[in-house]
């Protein structure tokens, strides 16, 4: 079992749509929880960090924590043809360097 | 300069060749991170140093070695490589503690011929 599962994609949405993410993880323990946007060719940016439950806003993208359910989901609202790009959750605790893991990364396509 | 730097961009090299990339950070961290990406593969982490010290090698071939002599720059020396380690080298930091946020370079795409 993978520690970070994605779905590979593509995720295909109309401009101006909801994008909308996930992301699963296996170890119970894990506390740290990130989004990172990585266009073709480039690094990874972060978009987004949480370690709480609930919902956290910032702009145009949400993330959404689920402990319980170990999951963790990240919504693009009115989505743009630049927000076209290859999405890495990335899951960690708070203390341990080598728990830190990425999942492959889902590839969001937005259309014009 | 701002942010994480890296050098090479790009490097070419034979099996036999021995060379380094290197990592600079200017954001103050105290962690750094080496990290490989290959294509349709998560990132895969290979070296955690936090404040100078090696703190994780995540059972990386002995081809592969770090070296971090303060804690704005990082090493990664390779000799010996073979053409499955051509991928993206990714360099990284962060404050200080595992559950910060990782802010990465732009990577030196490493082909092994």
């Amino acid at each position: 079992q993978k520690e970070v599962e994605q779905n590979s994609g593509p995720l295909s949405v109309p401009e101006g749509a909801i994008a909308s993410l996930n992301c699963t993880y296996s170890d119970r323990g894990s506390q740290s929880f990130f989004w990172y946007r990585q266009y073709s060719g480039k690094s990874p940016e972060l978009i987004m960090s949480i370690y709480s439950n609930g919902d956290k806003e910032d702009g145009r993208f949400t993330a959404q924590l689920n402990k319980a359910s170990q999951y963790v989901s990240l919504l693009i609202r009115d989505s743009q043809p630049s927000d076209s790009a290859t999405y890495l959750c990335a899951v960690g605790t708070l203390y341990n360097f080598n728990k830190f893991y990425f999942g492959s990364g889902t590839k969001l396509n937005v259309k014009p | 300069e701002t942010g994480v730097t890296q050098t090479p961009r790009h490097l070419v090299m034979g099996m036999t060749n021995k060379k380094s990339l290197k990592c600079e950070q200017h954001l103050g961290h105290n962690a750094m991170y080496w990290y490989k990406q290959s294509a349709k593969k998560p990132l895969e982490l290979m070296f955690v140093y936090n404040f100078k010290e090696q703190t994780e090698n995540n059972s990386v071939p002995s081809r592969f070695s770090p070296e971090c002599p303060n804690s704005s720059h990082l090493f990664l020396h390779l000799h010996t490589l073979q053409p499955e380690d051509s991928a993206l080298y990714l360099c990284a930091s962060s404050q200080d503690s595992a559950g910060d946020t990782q802010y990465f370079g732009p990577g030196t795409r490493l082909t092994v011929l």
